[in-house]
């Protein structure tokens, strides 16, 4: 079975601030590994996803994770935010194999707060 | 290329009730899975549907039922609502074997209010 924590239920920043989303991960065999975004009444967006080779990923607005297997963990960082970014960050993984495809487990959130 | 959509958007019903949550997923996507999220909460797996058939199935009662039909639309019945069943239904389309295959398409989710 796979679990999902994410360490911080809300994170304050000023805008042009850099930011860290934690996420750590529990799970008795190989994940990928997702980063979604949730704008206020809208569903889930994909930000960016880990599924092999180089273990930093990078989204198109300036987003980055990093895969650390040996700590288990998919941090999700952006070195200056914008009020825009202000949203619900979702973590997830899901287990390795065809079977498990689109089978997420998710992480409970956390909620970004941009500050002018 | 029209994205997943959900109806109704809104939905309220009394305990015992029963509801359908429709699933249109995105176009050549045959693959459709159903996620749970209660307020505050992520979301969770609650089943999935490739080709018609049920693809694997989360923790949850066989109250929560679903479909899936040939042009790959989808459907949601939960049966005997409970309050806790008072959550934003999400459906996510994808299409398994292609590059880059592991992303999910959400529509924007049904919320359900149980009374």
């Amino acid at each position: 079975a796979q679990s999902v924590t994410q360490l911080d239920s809300q994170v304050p920043v000023f805008e042009e601030a850099p930011v860290e989303l934690r996420c750590n991960y529990s799970s008795s065999v190989s994940v990928y590994l997702f980063w979604y975004v949730q704008y206020p009444n809208q569903g889930l967006q994909l930000l960016l996803k880990y599924l092999s080779g180089s273990t930093l990923v990078e989204s198109i607005n300036g987003f980055e994770a990093e895969f650390n297997k040996s700590q288990t963990s998919f941090h999700l960082r952006k070195p200056s935010v914008h009020i825009s970014d202000t949203a619900e960050y979702f973590c997830a993984v899901e287990a390795y194999g065809s079977g498990n495809t689109g089978k997420l487990i998710f992480g409970q959130g956390t909620t970004l707060q941009v500050k002018p | 290329e029209t994205g997943v959509t959900q109806s109704p958007t809104h939905l309220i019903k009394t305990r015992g009730q029963q509801v359908t949550l429709r699933c249109s997923s995105q176009s050549g996507h045959n693959t459709v899975s159903w996620y749970q999220q209660a307020l505050g909460q992520g979301p969770q797996f609650i089943f999935q549907y490739y080709r018609e058939e049920e693809n694997g199935r989360g923790n949850f009662p066989p109250r929560f039922s679903g479909l899936q039909f040939p042009n790959y639309s989808s459907e949601l019945n939960v049966n005997a609502l409970e309050l806790d069943d008072s959550a934003l239904y999400l459906c996510a389309s994808s299409l398994p074997g292609t590059s880059g295959s592991h992303e999910q398409f959400f529509g924007p989710g049904t919320r359900l209010t149980v009374l």
